[in-house]
């Protein structure tokens, strides 16, 4: 069964202060890891999608990236505005259906300026 | 602008009634999928619609649940004698153009009394 955990549950950060969000995951084969940022009341917006353990993608103060074993994101300078909670979901090329994504609990960010 | 839309934003029942929610997808976009989010619960998978093959009903919690699309467009998911428990967001999603990147709704928020 696959398995997707992420840490921290929650994090706070001073406005400038960098950090990093960890989401371990176990699938039989992965074919895509993503990531998505959901803000209070709406639904997750999507952000990476990483294909391979060394790729790393960036936007803006935020760059993902992969191992076979868990991704990182890395968000530099993080001003309020990043606040939100970071998803992650792992895609099993084993599993039974094509597109279905397992997500973490994600992590909630909160900037403070 | 364009975008993955649903209706009702929110939806108050009591214990016992159906509901019917209805996801407006954007045009051209083949696979459709159905999450749930319940308070302080990661997405939950619920049912994934590809094409004209049958759809994958394996995250339905129970026979309570149901959903259709029709003509390759809107998807209504329909909840019968709903639950307490059964209050969460629901959310659709539609793969995009990238390999399983998922375009969210805002989603409905369903409170059963």
């Amino acid at each position: 069964e696959d398995q997707v955990t992420q840490s921290p549950e929650a994090l706070r950060l001073q406005e400038g202060e960098s950090s990093s969000l960890n989401c371990s995951y176990t699938v039989s084969g992965l074919r895509g890891l993503f990531w998505y940022r959901q803000d209070p009341g709406k639904g997750p917006e999507f952000l990476f999608t990483l294909y391979s353990a060394g790729e790393e993608k960036e936007k803006e103060r935020l760059k993902a990236t992969l191992t076979k074993k868990e991704s990182f994101l890395h968000i530099t300078a993080p001003k309020p505005e990043d606040s939100a909670t970071y998803l992650c979901a792992p895609g099993d090329a084993g599993g039974t259906s094509y597109g279905k994504l397992t997500f973490g609990q994600g992590t909630i960010l909160t900037v403070h300026p | 602008g364009a975008g993955v839309s649903q209706s009702p934003s929110n939806k108050v029942t009591e214990k016992g009634k159906d509901v019917e929610l209805r996801c407006d997808p954007i045009s051209g976009h083949t696979a459709l999928y159905w999450y749930r989010q319940s308070l302080g619960q990661g997405l939950e998978f619920l049912i994934y619609f590809q094409g004209n093959s049958a759809p994958d009903k394996s995250g339905l919690p129970s026979d309570r649940f149901s959903a259709e699309r029709t003509g390759g467009s809107v998807s209504t998911l329909t909840i019968q004698r709903t639950q307490q428990e059964d209050s969460a967001v629901y959310l659709c999603a539609e793969e995009g153009q990238g390999w399983n990147e998922q375009f969210f709704g805002p989603g409905t928020r369903l409170t059963v009394l």
